[in-house]
């Protein structure tokens, strides 16, 4: 069985601030991890993957994120917040077939100016 | 490059009535899948086709039919729509072992 927790339904931060948004994943197989994005009345898009080989994944907009398998987490961070960047982010794990996949309950990011 | 289409946006049902959501994509992809999204519980697999002609349950299937007969379509049916299928509803599509999904941009369906 798969599943994913999002610590914190919602999140704020100043602009310039560090971003760290928290998941936390079980799977009874070697998972696949994955962040997506979703801006208002939009669909969702891929942020970046964790697959196979190196742990820290960089992804699009200067995120990135770490796979640590001791801790089954995959917690998403920025360095550096931007207005642009508030957004509902979810956190989503599947098997190697990347037939099913399991979202977490979402992550909303809130920029202060 | 329209990639992946949904239809309606919008659509008001009531309880008892059947209807269909529509997903095309553009992209050649084998893999769709029909997701639903909650308030607080994100987003749930409901069927998914990893190819014409092969279908398979998600998550949340109960109360929704799907067909594949062409690579480009996969229609989600409600036969007989209840309040609790009152949601938004997402359409997405992959090609088979990338695991990056392409999101349609959703349909919005309430039940009364």
């Amino acid at each position: 069985a798969q599943s994913v927790t999002q610590l914190g339904s919602h999140v704020s931060v100043s602009e310039g601030a560090l971003v760290l948004l928290r998941c936390n994943y079980s799977s009874s197989v070697p998972p696949y991890l994955f962040w997506y994005v979703q801006y208002p009345n939009q669909g969702l898009q891929l942020l970046l993957k964790y697959t196979t080989g190196a742990t820290l994944v960089k992804g699009i907009n200067g995120f990135e994120a770490e796979f640590k398998k001791s801790e089954t987490s995959f917690h998403l961070t920025k360095p550096s917040a931007h207005m642009s960047d508030a957004a509902e982010y979810f956190c989503a794990v599947s098997g190697n077939n990347f037939n099913k996949f399991y979202f977490g309950s979402g992550t909303k990011l809130n920029v202060k100016p | 490059n329209a990639g992946v289409t949904q239809t309606p946006k919008f659509q008001v049902l009531k309880t008892g009535q059947s209807m269909t959501l529509q997903c095309a994509q553009d992209m050649n992809h084998e893999y769709m899948s029909w997701y639903r999204q909650d308030p607080g519980m994100g987003l749930r697999l409901i069927h998914y086709s990893v190819g014409a002609g092969i279908t398979d349950q998600g998550e949340v299937p109960n109360g929704y039919n799907v067909s594949r007969s062409t690579t480009e379509d996969f229609p989600l049916r409600l036969l007989s729509a209840a309040p609790s299928q009152t949601s938004v509803y997402f359409c997405a599509s992959s090609w088979s072992g990338t695991g990056e999904l392409f999101f349609g941009e959703g349909s919005r369906l309430t039940v009364l």
